[in-house]
């Protein structure tokens, strides 16, 4: 089934910190992933992506875990800086009646205190 | 030189009124998508056309018709506005249905 928004889960961390956030997917069929950043006022813009045929991929201080077995997604951002500040989704792509779609999570908020 | 482009950034009218928001994209792409964002941010599909073909339609209400006049565009209007159509709607783009999505700034309704 697909994620229903109840609230939106907040990530306090320190500058410089290590930040980790969690996202359950909902199709063990779904082969793709992608983690979005959206900041105040603007659109969810890419940041790294995986394919179902890798357990981990990283890019410039993010790193994308996917486990499989329990459907679940990880985004490690390494010494976070205050314009990591934002909200931050992940996305399954998802075959549905013939054509394939994206479903987005609930999104987790990441504040970073100076 | 903005990939996906959408306007209004913002749109305040009454209840009943009639609206249309515009999506161009400059990417090539063949495959575009509405999506609306509520209050609690929560991103969820409405429409998908693929080269101009409607491929996804989420049970939305038909007061929203999207039309794609070329596979470049996308425009959404919206018929007899209601005060839980108030969002922020989103465009985007890709290139097949298989790949990322690259989103506009935003389309902010309010309705009054």
């Amino acid at each position: 089934g697909e994620s229903v928004g109840l609230h939106l889960p907040t990530l306090s961390v320190q500058e410089g910190d290590n930040s980790i956030i969690n996202c359950a997917y909902s199709n063990s069929a779904s082969d793709y992933f992608i983690w979005y950043k959206q900041e105040s006022g603007k659109g969810p813009q890419f940041i790294i992506d995986i394919r179902s045929n890798m357990d981990k991929r990283q890019g410039q201080r993010v790193t994308v875990l996917l486990n499989k077995t329990v459907k679940h997604l990880s985004l490690q951002i390494a010494a976070t800086q205050p314009g990591d500040s934002a909200v931050y989704f992940c996305a399954e792509n998802t075959q549905d009646s013939g054509t394939y779609k994206y479903i987005f999570g609930t999104g987790t908020r990441l504040k970073v205190l100076a | 030189d903005t990939a996906v482009s959408q306007t209004p950034k913002y749109l305040v009218t009454q209840m009943g009124n009639d609206k249309s928001i515009k999506c161009e994209q400059n990417l090539g792409h063949d495959t575009m998508y509405w999506y609306k964002q509520d209050s609690k941010k929560f991103l969820k599909i409405m429409f998908s056309y693929n080269n101009k073909e409607l491929i996804i339609n989420e049970t939305v209400p038909n007061r929203f018709s999207p039309k794609s006049p070329d596979k470049a565009h996308l425009n959404l209007h919206i018929n007899s506005l209601e005060l839980g159509d108030s969002a922020v709607y989103f465009c985007a783009s890709s290139r097949t249905t298989r790949e990322k999505l690259f989103f506009g700034s935003g389309t902010q309704l309010s309705v009054l």
